[in-house]
């Protein structure tokens, strides 16, 4: 059973551009969560879906930054016009059908940077 | 609102040392309470939990107990290895899992 994965591992933008990660979360898995980790800070929780629903997105920038989790494929965390403050690494996390908020299963990480 | 603190790094040891890593929480509830590590280049992966008071999570030879009178959840580990080298992570989760900032720990051969 091929774990959380998140592509890219590494992404570099310019000011302004669009930055969009994936997260293809562990089979069996309808809940997904994102978190951002900034140098030296813990995770931050930022947005947390299930197949076609944003469940609580409290911790999500009120602008530039969306989230969604269609029915087929993988969740996308779109940022656009990124800003350098936008650097950060992003993860993912996902759990089971039946477990709310419960054990996650962290991926490995998208590392964006803008320049 | 909730919180996790826990004592800044980085912590330096040599293998087979001891080691204690401190974690204390607020919260306004019952939460579950977790150790996470993060290995470099990796997501974080779940070292131990305590889902109730005076709960001992163990893992790896890693152990924490969840003591409510003192809101801590410190993690021991009685000899530690250089492979133990890595960000560890205490966490709460009531609604949400809110993590501490993480502690690096050097394990010196």
């Amino acid at each position: 059973n091929a774990g959380v994965m998140q592509n890219p591992r590494h992404l570099v933008r310019r000011r302004g551009q669009e930055a969009r990660l994936r997260c293809s979360p562990m089979k069996g898995h309808s809940h997904v969560y994102w978190y951002r980790q900034l140098p030296e800070e813990g995770l931050k929780f930022m947005v947390y879906l299930q197949k076609e629903n944003i469940i609580d997105e409290s911790g999500m920038p009120k602008e530039r930054f969306s989230a969604e989790f269609p029915k087929e494929g993988p969740s996308i965390l779109r940022i656009q016009q990124v800003v350098r403050g936008d650097s950060a690494a992003y993860f993912c996390a996902s759990s089971p059908l039946e477990v709310f908020f419960g054990e996650q299963f962290f991926g490995p990480g998208t590392r964006l940077t803008v320049l | 609102g909730n919180s996790v603190t826990q004592m800044e790094g980085p912590v330096t040891l040599s293998e087979e040392a001891f080691l204690t890593i401190n974690c204390t929480y607020t919260a306004t509830g019952y939460p579950s309470l977790f150790w996470y590590v993060q290995y470099p280049g990796e997501g974080l992966q779940l070292l131990l939990k305590a889902t109730k008071a005076d709960d001992k999570g163990s893992n790896k030879g890693f152990e924490a107990t969840y003591r409510k009178e003192t809101t801590s959840f410190h993690l021991e580990k009685g000899s530690v290895q250089v492979s133990d080298s890595a960000v560890y992570f205490c966490a709460l989760r009531d609604d949400k899992i809110i993590f501490g900032k993480g502690t690096r720990l050097h394990i010196l051969p």
